[in-house]
């Protein structure tokens, strides 16, 4: 089981560009999350998926579209990078109460 | 919706002595709390959680205390050792929404970065 995977690991944008990271999960867990991780501030939910073709918004969803076309992938994706999209990145997924957690996209907006 | 303070922000400790962190939660209605660990460039794992129903937990020298009326929960390590040196979030689940579900969704803390001195 390779658990919970993220494309790419790095990645620096020019603002205004656009892109999407990639989750995968191998576990055939129904709900997925999205979350970004800010010095200080902890993880904060941008967006989750509690199926196959269902997504919701989290605590902080602006600037960022998500879909769930497949039950073991979850894409982020940013239409218009903007600086304060810096951050990293992390996807996890979720069996009964307790989320396992991709590597992380460490993402860096110019 | 649920908001979780958490404290210190920062915690030192020579090897050998205890280590707690203490973290609050707004919303009565949250019943699941978990604590993550997350050592300097990786993803944050999953070290102890607790039920809303159990007051106490404990797994070897890490444990787990709930005071569901005061609304805080805290995290203990004790004989610390320097490879317990992490960044510690901990979480809650936040209460259902208008039909009876959370998702799963977890609130977390700001986060304390303990340093354990050899």
């Amino acid at each position: 089981n390779a658990g919970v995977t993220q494309t790419p690991k790095f990645r620096v944008l020019k603002t205004g560009q656009s892109m999407t990271l990639l989750c995968a999960q191998d576990m055939n867990h129904e709900y997925m999350y999205w979350y970004r991780q800010d010095p200080g501030m902890g993880l904060r939910l941008i967006h989750y998926s509690v199926g196959e073709g269902t997504t919701a918004k989290g605590e902080v969803p602006d600037g960022y579209n998500v879909s769930r076309l497949k039950k073991q992938n979850f894409l982020l994706g940013l239409e218009s990078a903007a600086p304060s999209q810096t951050s990293v990145y992390f996807c996890a997924s979720r069996r009964l109460n307790e989320q396992f957690f991709g590597p992380g996209t460490r993402l860096t907006v110019l | 919706g649920e908001n979780v303070e958490q404290h210190p922000s920062t915690l030192s400790v020579q090897e050998g002595d205890s280590a707690v962190i203490k973290c609050t939660y707004s919303d009565s209605a949250s019943n699941y709390f978990p604590w993550y660990k997350q050592e300097l460039g990786k993803r944050p794992q999953l070290i102890i959680d607790i039920r809303s129903n159990v007051g106490e937990k404990k797994d070897q020298r890490i444990a787990v205390t709930l005071n569901k009326t005061a609304k805080h929960f805290s995290l203990h390590i004790t004989e610390t050792q320097p490879e317990d040196s992490a960044v510690y979030f901990c979480a809650a689940i936040g209460p259902p929404n208008a039909g009876g579900t959370s998702y799963g969704k977890l609130t977390f803390g700001q986060g304390t970065i303990l340093t354990v001195h050899p």
